[in-house]
């Protein structure tokens, strides 16, 4: 797997749109961006995940750049709810997933 | 998403005996399970990767004669702490993983966790 690095923390006010980034310059051509995130005592929830192309779904929007060495995970209108540990992982998918320690994300109200 | 299940979700046991956790996937088959474990304020970690049918594969440093993992069939993987010392408490999850039903990327989804502690 490609290192990520992430910021430890981040706080957001609820109602706005919370913009994690997440840096993979050693990315491999065929290795994904998944985003995953932990609320507290939970098992860690599935987001996204894309390859070349920006990404949306019902959950949040993945822009990774051009050159793929970092992308943005966007929570377009973050409640108290989102309140989680969010890892930003490169793999080629098929293998292990190896965690980091990710951004931890506190939304406020 | 697909569903991960996991079950007990808490277990207390006391020094030396033997705990069981079970994983399922409920609507779809794994090719592939994996069983992490995460002690408080730190990330996951993960332990071993189990195909159907196949021996487990461990992480360094995993005693795999400790942590029994079986893994019978596409929905089901079980791992068993053997001899359970305090030092064991922590969370254990598992995940499941399969192909996209496009066939272009792998999905993998995570267990509600389990919760062991060792008195």
């Amino acid at each position: 797997d490609a290192k990520t690095t992430q910021p430890t923390s981040m706080d957001c006010a609820e109602g706005r749109a919370a913009n994690l980034p997440c840096n993979h310059s050693t990315i491999s051509g065929n290795e994904y961006v998944y985003w995953y995130r932990q609320i507290h005592s939970q098992g860690p929830q599935y987001i996204i995940h894309g390859l070349k192309n920006n990404e949306t779904n019902e959950m949040a929007s993945l822009i990774i750049t051009e050159d793929r060495k970092s992308s943005t995970l966007i929570l377009p209108h973050a409640t108290l709810r989102d309140t989680a540990v969010y890892y930003c992982i490169a793999n080629t998918g098929g293998f292990k997933t190896i965690f980091g320690a990710g951004t931890r994300l506190f939304v406020k109200a | 998403g697909a569903v991960v299940s996991q079950h007990p979700s808490r277990v207390i046991c006391k020094s030396g005996t033997s705990v069981k956790i079970e994983c399922r996937s409920l609507d779809f088959q794994a090719t592939t399970m994996f069983w992490y474990r995460q002690f408080p304020k730190q990330s996951l970690m993960l332990m071993a990767t189990s195909n159907e049918g196949s021996k487990a594969t461990y992480e360094q440093g995993v005693e795999k004669d400790k942590f029994l993992i079986n893994h019978a069939s596409l929905t089901l993987s079980t791992l068993t702490v053997t001899s359970a010392h305090p030092e064991d408490s922590s969370f254990y999850i598992c995940s499941a993983s399969f192909i996209s039903r496009a066939g272009a990327s792998y999905e993998q989804y995570f267990g509600p966790g389990t919760r062991l502690t060792v008195t």
